[in-house]
């Protein structure tokens, strides 16, 4: 069984530019999640999507964070503008059932 | 918000030796679980207990939950190199879907 497929693994941009990650979550799982991981931090949950539906939303910066999972399967995540905060490792993870979470190797971000 | 803070932060022991980790969280859960993560990896589940359970092993993991304390006990047995890594505890609320992890617990097995 294929995991969970993220993408690129590694982003160096300047501050003020905008960046965009993809995730493939494992087929037939429909629950998806964004997470992100600041080093030496656990991550922390942006979006989470049931289906094509957002459940929870609620820490996702939507100043500058969008996410979208169109029907239901592949995600992307972007960022615009990029703050120097913002660096960090993106994490996508899906489940068959909202308990146990498989997740991707994750995007490591980069913004100097 | 972070939900569980694990204790230690840090933990540095000999290969063969045992390691426990420690969660404490604040609220009424439905179900804690731990997870590993390697260096510059994601994260890879280890085990779940439900709230009503109060002990459960896997293989070298023993996990214990005692409710009435708000936390969670993570002990790997005869560790090895290989379990060198993060471990985080992350709970998930009833009726809520959202799995909210602590900071971790970095622990180091020397040879």
């Amino acid at each position: 069984e294929a995991g969970v497929a993220q993408s690129p693994r590694y982003k160096i941009i300047e501050k003020r530019q905008s960046v965009a990650f993809w995730c493939n979550p494992i087929s037939g799982h429909a629950t998806l999640y964004w997470y992100q991981q600041i080093l030496g931090q656990g991550p922390k949950l942006l979006i989470q999507f049931q289906n094509n539906g957002v459940v929870d939303d609620s820490q996702l910066p939507k100043d500058r964070f969008s996410a979208e999972r169109l029907k239901g399967v592949d995600s992307t995540l972007k960022i615009q503008p990029a703050k120097l905060e913002d660096s960090a490792v993106y994490l996508c993870a899906s489940s068959p059932g909202a308990v146990e979470l498989f997740f991707g190797e994750g995007s490591r971000l980069t913004v100097l | 918000s972070q939900q569980g803070e694990e204790d230690p932060q840090a933990l540095s022991i000999q290969e063969g030796e045992n390691a426990t980790m420690n969660c404490s969280y604040k609220t009424s859960i439905n179900n804690l679980q731990w997870y590993r993560q390697n260096s510059g990896r994601g994260l890879v589940h280890l085990i779940l207990i439900r709230s009503n359970e109060r002990e459960k092993h896997s293989g070298r993991l023993r996990v214990t939950l005692d409710t009435s304390k708000k936390s969670s006990s993570l002990l790997i047995t005869a560790s090895r190199a290989a379990d060198t890594a993060s471990y985080f505890c992350a709970t998930d609320g009833w009726g809520a879907q959202k799995l909210v992890f602590g900071q971790g617990t970095r622990l180091t097995i020397n040879p």
